[in-house]
């Protein structure tokens, strides 16, 4: 089955608010994760990545926490935007891999909408 | 200013025939991507390439075939396509494995 997940698959805010979207994944060996942002009819965008060997990371308005205890990380968007409006992907590999597949893991998805 | 180019942006295809989907990206990128998305599934990985003139199996390449033959383009190809092949298809590239991806605009493709 899928071993990344996200909790919600919606999330509805008003604009001005902070957003958090979670992401639980089950490898306990992957090491490095990726968030996505995905717009109506568009590729998937790079948002921000985090290593295992972080708890936390901050980009332009976005932050992603990471809990490798409970192996959960979550993507938190300051502010948000009508722009933010768009289905979020976390993505998790583990880089010590060898010679194996180049396979990332992706969640399903949650979208966000942002109510102005 | 490209990023990663697909053409062509839709098509629909009988089953049986075949087609080629073309990825060309403009950052000397060594590693290229070719995945599948469907409603529910997320993003599921159909082959790639870790430089030119290699392409790998990735988590389902069943019915498809990719090559490699200049840096900058990855080709998928569908030769005998089926209905289940219906899907948005993504290119991306990135330059070291599995981080940073830069994704295409995708490929909707129809199989009737």
């Amino acid at each position: 089955g899928e071993s990344v997940g996200l909790h919600l698959p919606t999330l509805s805010v008003q604009e001005g608010d902070n957003s958090i979207i979670n992401c639980a994944y089950s490898n306990s060996a992957s090491d490095y994760f990726i968030w996505y942002k995905q717009e109506s009819g568009k590729g998937p965008q790079f948002i921000i990545d985090i290593r295992s060997n972080m708890d936390k990371r901050q980009g332009q308005r976005v932050t992603v926490l990471l809990n490798k205890t409970v192996k959960h990380l979550s993507l938190q968007i300051a502010a948000t935007q009508p722009g933010d409006s768009a289905v979020y992907f976390c993505a998790e590999t583990d880089l010590s891999t060898q010679g194996g597949s180049e396979k990332l893991v992706f969640g399903k998805g949650t979208k966000l909408t942002v109510n102005p | 200013n490209a990023g990663v180019t697909q053409t062509p942006k839709f098509r629909v295809l009988k089953t049986g025939q075949s087609m080629t989907l073309l990825c060309a990206q403009d950052m000397n990128h060594e590693y290229m991507y070719w995945y599948r998305q469907d409603p529910g599934m997320g993003l599921r990985l159909i082959h790639y390439s870790v430089g030119e003139g290699t392409t790998a199996k990735g988590e389902v390449p069943d019915g498809y075939n990719v090559s490699r033959l200049k840096k900058q383009n990855f080709l998928l190809g569908l030769e005998s396509a089926a209905p289940s092949q219906t899907s948005v298809y993504f290119c991306a590239s990135s330059q070291q494995g599995r981080r940073k991806a830069f994704f295409g605009q995708g490929t909707r493709l129809t199989v009737v």
